[in-house]
């Protein structure tokens, strides 16, 4: 079975910050790693997925995170934070199902508050 | 090229009532998936439908139930409904590949009294 913890329920951080959020994962068979965010009253978007090609994984707005089989990690970073990343980040996990959409297991979310 | 549509936005009911949510695909999607998220939680996979069939299903009692339309929209279904079925449902479409991005839809917010 698939799952992930998502270390921390809230994260804060001033603009121009270095955001770092963290997520480890417990998967029996290779994983394939997601981040969604969620802001207020909306649906989830995704930031980036892993799908073992490059471990190192650039997403939309700057974001990125880097896949870390040895540490089972998939941590969430941005160089500089800006007003308008504060929203609910979750990471998740595909079942690893091939041939049809995977269902994926999230996490419980960190919530992000970027603060002048 | 609309995105992915849900309705209702808000719905509130009481407690041993049925209610049906709907959920509109992104154009030339297949499949849907949907999700519970309570609050302070993350989603839940309820199940999800491709090509009108049932294609997997969460740990999700039979009083939820789903149909996925010729034209893959879909519904979700919810039966005897229970204080903690309140959360947001959200649905997800796709092409329908292992690795194809999911779309969520804004949710429907249920709130059982």
């Amino acid at each position: 079975a698939q799952s992930v913890t998502q270390l921390g329920s809230h994260v804060s951080v001033s603009e121009g910050a270095l955001v770092l959020l963290r997520c480890n994962y417990s998967s029996s068979v290779p994983p394939y790693l997601f981040w969604y965010v969620q802001y207020p009253n909306q649906g989830l978007q995704l930031l980036l997925k892993y799908t073992s090609a490059a471990t190192l994984v650039k997403g939309i707005n700057g974001f990125e995170a880097e896949f870390k089989k040895s540490e089972t990690s998939f941590h969430l970073t941005k160089p500089s934070a800006h007003m308008s990343d504060a929203a609910e980040y979750f990471c998740a996990v595909s079942d690893g199902r091939t041939g049809t959409a995977s269902k994926l297991t999230f996490g419980t979310g960190t919530r992000l508050q970027v603060t002048l | 090229e609309t995105g992915v549509t849900q309705s209702p936005t808000h719905l509130i009911k009481t407690r041993g009532q049925q209610v049906t949510l709907r959920c509109s695909s992104q154009s030339g999607h297949n499949t849907v998936s949907w999700y519970q998220q309570a609050l302070g939680q993350g989603p839940q996979f309820i199940f999800q439908y491709y090509r009108e069939e049932e294609n997997g299903r969460g740990n999700f009692p039979p009083r939820f139930s789903g149909l996925q339309f010729p034209n893959y929209s879909s519904e979700l279904n919810v039966n005897a409904l229970e204080l903690d079925d309140s959360a947001l449902y959200l649905c997800a479409s796709s092409l329908g590949g292992y690795l194809d991005t999911q779309y969520f839809g804004p949710g429907t917010r249920l709130t059982v009294l």
